[in-house]
């Protein structure tokens, strides 16, 4: 079993609508979940990350941990063609810092 | 945007040619790390180092080998390349963990895309 799972859409949107992005995972020790944004033919950037349970809010980026669930999500109100990217959520191995699971990613389109 | 960088950006060889892919990074980071990306698979660690003569190995089995002489350089080296090797590589880079309960934020390249023959 994969310790992430995303769907890999792709997913496609008219400009303004609000996007939903989800991942889940299995590892009930995960603390640090991160959302990154990977543009074609670059590196992931981080978009934003939170600490344990509950939501943080960046912009038109709401990112949300649901503990109990084991479910992430990534709301982008709003939504731009500039925001056309795949986006990877990645978790923080508890006992190795160095280590990162990721999704696989989901494409998203934003069509003007 | 992240001072951190990689060449070749596109890189394509015959099997069997010894290959060596570079990432430096002006930030000052000790912690450097190589990923593996396939499309539509999930990023791959294959090697990371907490500081300059420290390498360690990640968890996809990968024939390559890296060094860390500087802090801010960390090469890849593939001695034999094959056509299983085809792949996105990416270079990241930390400037690790401050303290319990703090993130320790990665920094990408551009990525080297690779393409064995």
């Amino acid at each position: 079993q994969k310790e992430v799972e995303q769907d890999p859409g792709p997913l496609s949107v008219p400009e303004g609508a609000i996007v939903s992005l989800n991942c889940t995972y299995s590892n009930s020790a995960f603390q640090y979940f991160m959302w990154y944004r990977q543009y074609s033919r670059k590196g992931p950037e981080l978009l934003m990350y939170t600490y344990s349970s509950g939501n943080k809010e960046d912009g038109r980026f709401t990112a949300q941990v649901d503990k109990s669930s084991k479910y992430i999500s990534l709301f982008i109100r709003d939504s731009q063609p500039s925001d056309s990217a795949t986006y990877l959520c990645a978790m923080m191995d508890p006992f190795n810092f160095n280590k990162f699971y990721f999704g696989s990613g989901t494409k998203l389109n934003v069509k003007p | 945007e992240a001072d951190i960088y990689q060449t070749p950006r596109y890189l394509v060889i015959g099997t069997g040619k010894k290959i060596t892919l570079e990432c430096s990074q002006t930030m000052g980071h000790d912690k450097m790390y190589w990923y593996q990306q396939d499309p539509g698979m999930e990023l791959h660690l294959i090697h990371y180092s907490y500081g300059v003569n420290s390498t360690e190995k990640g968890d996809l089995s990968s024939e390559s080998t890296v060094s860390r002489i500087r802090t801010e350089h960390f090469p890849l080296t593939l001695e034999s390349a094959r056509p299983s090797h085809t792949s996105q590589y990416l270079c990241a880079s930390s400037p690790g963990s401050t303290g319990e309960g703090s993130y320790n934020e990665q920094f990408f390249g551009p990525g080297t895309r690779l393409t064995v023959l």
